[in-house]
């Protein structure tokens, strides 16, 4: 599977969008990227995943850059239980395949 | 609603003890599941994948004897520790995968060896 690149940590005012940056230049045009989030103490909670076209669902919007070797998640309207780490990771059918997690990033929505 | 049921949420016991955690998918016949682990202030790491009726296959440094895994139906899992030691101690995670679905993890078992 690709390798991902994201930021250690980021702060969000509560209320206000969260923008959360990955870089996977070495995708392949079979790879999916998919986006989890881990509260403490708790498993991973997928959010969303995208091939090539922007997709949303009612958690978020994932926006894939055009050539595929970057993405956002957005969440719209940050709370404070949207505190957490947010993994993206890039892989084929994660039916099938264990996910490989990097160190994600560290997500605190302030009030 | 929740599509990963893991049991127990929490576990403290002493050395020595062996402690059985288990894993069911609640919508669906898994003939495949994941077993990770999280060592404080890391990240998920995979152990081994589960396979119904069959060996389950472990990561590298993994030792097959010391973590058990039966996957006797195609909606339970179990991880056995066995002789558990404090260097154990960690949060352990399944999930359930579906071919062309999304991965569903559950809410892991914290392992606490005195």
């Amino acid at each position: 599977d690709a390798k991902t690149t994201q930021p250690t940590s980021m702060d969000c005012a509560e209320g206000r969008a969260a923008n959360l940056p990955c870089n996977h230049s070495t995708i392949s045009g079979n790879e999916y990227v998919y986006w989890y989030r881990q509260i403490h103490s708790q498993g991973p909670q997928y959010i969303i995943h995208g091939l090539k076209n922007n997709e949303t669902n009612e958690m978020a919007s994932l926006i894939i850059t055009e050539d595929r070797k970057s993405s956002t998640l957005i969440l719209p309207h940050a709370t404070l239980r949207d505190t957490a780490v947010y993994y993206c990771i890039v892989s084929m059918d994660t039916g099938r395949r264990a996910l490989t997690f990097g160190s994600g990033t560290r997500l605190q929505v302030q009030p | 609603g929740a599509v990963v049921s893991q049991h127990p949420s929490r576990v403290i016991c002493k050395s020595g003890t062996s402690v059985k955690i288990e894993c069911r998918s609640l919508d669906f016949q898994a003939t495949t599941m994941f077993w990770y682990r999280q060592f404080p202030k890391q990240s998920l790491m995979l152990m081994a994948t589960s396979n119904e009726g069959s060996k389950a296959t472990y990561e590298q440094g993994v030792e097959k004897d010391k973590f058990l895994i039966n996957h006797a139906s195609l909606t339970l899992s179990t991880l056995t520790v066995t002789s558990a030691h404090p260097e154990d101690s960690s949060f352990y995670i399944c999930s359930v995968g579906e071919p062309n679905q999304p991965q569903h993890f559950g809410d892991g078992t914290r392992l606490s060896i005195l």
